[in-house]
Order: structure tokens, then C-alpha cells, then sequence
């Protein structure tokens, strides 16, 4: 299985932009790359996915470098609200989540 | 419910007794998964489908079965209730896998607990 690793926290405040990196090692040259939000009491939420370069869309932008061994995902201006756990599954058709990263937002 | 309803929402086990977490979608979808997850801990996958008569392995498969005789639905068995089996457990539904196309997106259900005492 294609697993990628990805930092278990990080903290930030309203306002600020989040970058939360996501190592792809051994990703196969036909997957893409996702990224799903995960609030407590609830199933993940699919955010964003690409194949290479960026993509930007109304929540989220993702970078992926050319060689693809990672993404990116930046999240402008968080807010409280964007608290959550947030997980980039590696895979491909079985796709495993891993344990994501936690991210905290304060005032 | 993103198009996938899971139910039973709550249940309580005793030790060796069994059971069938129903999964059922609505949007003709051939890829459906089976995640469970712990209290503070990430998704792993149980079993997935491909398709109707198509399942295979995930990560942690000992302890469940699963039948995919339909497209809509994919129940997950429990033979043998053991409390490592407490957790919550996700229904997820995808167009297509995430190898080669861009509508592999995974849209999840509500999650079914389970506790197992």
C-alpha cells in the first residue's frame, strides 16, 4: 500500500494561511492527489485533488512539485471553524487515510 | 448523507455475538469502502468493492466479511463481536478509484458506532 506521511498538529490563528505538506513517496503515475477534512462526530469531507501543478478552488489551493513525492495544501485566512483533521490518503483505488493532521485554529 | 446511508447510527454488542452494518447508495456508484476508526485515530480501510460481485482486502479485513450482490449495497459483517472491534465505522461511495481519473472523490456516510462490551 502507498502510504504518505503528513504532520500529526499544527497550530494557527484566524486569519493566517495554513500550508500542511504531505510526503507521497511512493505514489503510482496514475493516481491523484486528494485531500478530505474531517470534523469530530463525522465522516471526511473531500476538499481538493490534482494531478500536478496547483489547483485553486472556493475552499482550498493544492501544490503538487513536478517530481509529485508531495502536496501541499494551503488554506487562506482560517478561521475557527476550519479546526479539524485533515488527511491526503495515499493508494490509489485502496485508498488509506492514515492519521491526518490535526490542525488547531485560535483567536 | 452524501448519497450513502448507513445504519444501524448506534449499537451495543455483547462479546462473540454477530452482526450486519448495513451500507446502501443511490448514485449507481461502482467503488464503495469500509473504514473503521478509533477514538482518536485515523480512518483504516476494512474491505472495498469495485464493483457488484468484487471485493478485496483493505488494511485491517480479519474479524469481518462483506458481499457486494448489488451496486447499491455493501453490508459489512461481524461474525465474532471482540472489544478491539469498538470503534466507529464509515461507508464511503466513489464514481471511480483515484488510479488514472479525476472523479475518484470518496463521499462518506454518517458512520455507525459500535461498542462492544
Amino acid at each position: 500500500l502507498a502510504k504518505t506521511t503528513q504532520p500529526i498538529s499544527m497550530d494557527s490563528y484566524e486569519g493566517q494561511e495554513v500550508n500542511i505538506t504531505c510526503s507521497h513517496n511512493n505514489i503510482a503515475t496514475n493516481d491523484y492527489i486528494t485531500w478530505y477534512q474531517q470534523f469530530p462526530s463525522q465522516g471526511p469531507r473531500f476538499i481538493i485533488q490534482g494531478y500536478k501543478t496547483k489547483v485553486t478552488n472556493e475552499v482550498a489551493s493544492l501544490f503538487i512539485p513536478a517530481d509529485r513525492k508531495s502536496s501541499t495544501l494551503s488554506l487562506p485566512r482560517v478561521s475557527l471553524s476550519d479546526t479539524a483533521v485533515y488527511y491526503c490518503p495515499g493508494g490509489g483505488n485502496k485508498l488509506t487515510f492514515g492519521t491526518g493532521t490535526q490542525l488547531k485554529v485560535e483567536l | 448523507n452524501a448519497g450513502v446511508t448507513q445504519t444501524p447510527k448506534f449499537r451495543i454488542l455483547k462479546i462473540g455475538q454477530s452482526m450486519t452494518l448495513q451500507c446502501t447508495q443511490d448514485m449507481n456508484h461502482n467503488y464503495m469502502y469500509w473504514y473503521r476508526q478509533d477514538p482518536g485515530m485515523g480512518l483504516k480501510l476494512i474491505y472495498y468493492s469495485v464493483g457488484a460481485g468484487i471485493t478485496d482486502k483493505g488494511e485491517v479485513p480479519n474479524g469481518y466479511n462483506v458481499s457486494r450482490s448489488t451496486t447499491e449495497d455493501f453490508p459489512l459483517r461481524l461474525e465474532l463481536a471482540a472489544p478491539s472491534q469498538t470503534s466507529v465505522y464509515f461507508c464511503a461511495r466513489s464514481l471511480s478509484g483515484m488510479s488514472g481519473r479525476s472523479d475518484g472523490e470518496l463521499f462518506f456516510g454518517e458512520g455507525s458506532r459500535l461498542t462492544v462490551l
